[in-house]
């Protein structure tokens, strides 16, 4: 499983757009980036999932260079409520055992 | 209304005591997980079900005993528990094995406290 490493936390205000990289040096040529976000006591909700260059839905978007080597989660005009914990995870589309790792902790402030 | 329901959302057991946890998810997907998430760490797959059938049992003590009789519901039965394993514990399911990492989709989890 290709090991990922992204930033313990990041503080942001209101608007901004915030932008979580992570790491995934050892990606395998059939694994997909996925990204998760996490509220206190909840669990986990997908946000986008990508192969290669980039990809937009409604809530973010997900750039990805083309060795593969990294990626990142942009988060357009953060509001409060996006406070939260988000996880990088690199693996097959069957890959059933994917970690979640400890995630970036992103706390937006008025 | 959330397409995976775990009931309780809250349970407080004593060491002796045998409880279980419910999942549903009225989705329509043949597979089924439960994780374990402690304090301050990340979370731990339990166990994998397809097609009601076991694929994975990541290491858990014979404590905990899963249940899938049908795709759509999943329990967790929970017997002679230690403190430590007082957690927040999640149900997921996803549409098979083959889409795993495409989307799973968690339920609000049952919050454990093992006194």
């Amino acid at each position: 499983l290709a090991k990922t490493t992204q930033p313990i936390s990041m503080d942001s205000y209101e608007g901004q757009e915030v932008n979580i990289t992570c790491s995934h040096n050892n990606i395998a040529t059939n694994d997909y980036i996925t990204w998760y976000q996490q509220f206190p006591s909840q669990g986990p909700r997908f946000i986008i999932q990508g192969y290669k260059t980039k990809v937009t839905n409604e809530v973010a978007s997900l750039f990805i260079p083309a060795d593969r080597k990294s990626s990142t989660l942009s988060l357009p005009r953060v509001s409060l409520s996006d406070t939260a914990v988000y996880y990088c995870l690199v693996g097959a589309t069957n890959d059933y055992k994917l970690s979640f790792g400890a995630g970036t902790t992103v706390t937006v402030r008025a | 209304e959330t397409g995976v329901t775990q009931t309780p959302r809250h349970l407080v057991m004593g060491m002796t005591n045998k409880k279980s946890l419910k999942c549903e998810q009225h989705l329509g997907h043949n597979a089924m997980y439960w994780y374990k998430q402690s304090a301050k760490k990340p979370l731990e797959l339990m166990f994998v079900y397809s097609l009601e059938e076991r694929v994975e049992n990541n290491s858990v003590p014979s404590r905990f005993s899963p249940e899938c009789p049908n795709s759509s519901h999943l329990f967790l039965h929970l017997h002679t528990l230690q403190p430590e394993d007082s957690a927040l514990y999640l149900c997921a399911s996803s549409q098979d094995l083959n889409r795993a990492s495409g989307e799973l989709f968690f339920g609000e989890g049952s919050r454990l406290t093992v006194l």
